[in-house]
Order: C-alpha cells, then structure tokens, then sequence
C-alpha cells in the first residue's frame, strides 16, 4: 500500500519566518514528489516538483528531497499571511498516478 | 485560455439519482483523472485514463462510471451505488512522459446528496 504521510497542522508562524513543512512516503518506488497549494474551497494548484536528492530552490520555495530517508519537505521562505493554506504532498508512481498525503494547513500571522 | 473546466460548480443529489459531473480540457493532455476530497482529508483516485476509450479504476472506484470518448472531455457518473458520494471532485490532467508529470487541476465540482 503506497502511503504518503503528513502532520496534518496547523503549522502557526508569524509574517516573515520560515515555515517547514515535511512529508514521508513509504514506496521506495515513488520517482517524484509535488506540492500543492491548496485554499479553502479551491482545487490545489502546483507550486513544485522534485526528483533528484538535494535541493531545489524557486523563489521563496525550497523543497528537499532525501530518498535514503524517504523525506521531501517544502521551505517557505519570508512566509507571508497569503500563504496560508493547506499544502499537498504528492508521489508519483508508476506511469502517472499521484498518491497525496492528507495536507499540512499552514497558518501565517501577520 | 487553455486549462480544464468543470460542471456544475455546485450539485445537488437526492438519493438514488445517478449524476453526471463534466470535465473537459483544451490542453491537450493525454492523461485524465477523477479524484474525491473529503473534509480534512487528502486527494483520492477514483479513475484514470491515459488514452482514448481506455481507463483504470483508481483506490475508489467503486459506485462510480467514467467514459473516454474523447482525448478533451472524461465526465464521471456517480451512480446510486455510492453510498456517500457527498464530496468535492476535482479533474486533473497531464502530459505523459518521464519524471515531472504534473497534473492540472480543474476548479472542481461540489456535490451534495439530500
């Protein structure tokens, strides 16, 4: 059964901080990782994507990937009070099929 | 624009009506997919597709029908036989390939059963 782990929150942290959100997965199988951005009553819309082990930064986002550990966590950078939502882990197996973790909500206090 | 659409934004079901939700997509994507939310929970496979007049039962498959006629459109039945079909169903699509195969998501629709 490939499952796909999260806290589910909140995560509180004030305007400006650093916000981490983290993620395991259990099928070593799983070639990528995405987060998703999702606000209340809105469908999830991509914010990234990973495949290799390390680092990838856009913008205020990092995400990691570290596959020995089955771990992917997303860094929000100067987190902002329009960040807070719910954010999505999701592995790809296989072909195309996505497997999502329940979410993390986020809450950014200004 | 390109992107995906879905119809109706809101549903309203009594029991033991079967209900068709639409999603179409001028992306040309050849990969489409049905997922339920529930409150507090995650996304959950119902059906997929990666060609035309081809499809695979996702985790929940069950109490559902979808159809593949065309590469744009993939609308899901919700039939009587799903015994709590109150949810929010969202349609993705996506290029296939290797490695970043995102998928898009539509604006989903919200389906109530009275």
């Amino acid at each position: 059964q490939k499952e796909v782990e999260q806290n589910s929150g909140p995560l509180s942290v004030p305007e400006g901080a650093i916000a981490s959100l983290n993620c395991t997965y259990s099928d070593r199988g799983s070639q990528s990782f995405f987060w998703y951005r999702q606000y209340s009553g809105k469908s999830p819309e991509l914010i990234m994507f990973i495949y290799s082990n390390g680092d990838k930064e856009d913008g205020r986002f990092t995400a990691q990937l570290n596959k020995a550990s089955q771990y992917v966590s997303l860094l929000i950078r100067d987190s902002q009070p329009s960040d807070s939502a719910t954010y999505l882990c999701a592995g790809l197996s296989g072909y195309s099929t996505l497997t999502f973790g329940k979410g993390t909500m986020l809450l950014v206090s200004p | 624009d390109g992107g995906i659409t879905q119809s109706p934004k809101y549903l309203f079901r009594k029991e033991g009506q079967n209900v068709t939700l639409s999603c179409e997509q001028n992306l040309n994507h050849d990969a489409m997919y049905w997922y339920r939310q529930d409150p507090g929970q995650g996304l959950r496979l119902i059906y997929y597709s990666q060609i035309v007049n081809d499809f695979q039962k996702g985790d929940i498959a069950e109490g559902y029908s979808v159809s593949r006629e065309k590469k744009e459109s993939f609308p899901l039945t919700v039939t009587s036989a799903q015994k709590n079909p109150t949810a929010f169903y969202l349609c993705a699509s996506s290029p296939l390939g290797q490695g970043d195969n995102e998928q898009f998501f539509g604006p989903g629709t919200r389906l109530t059963v009275l």
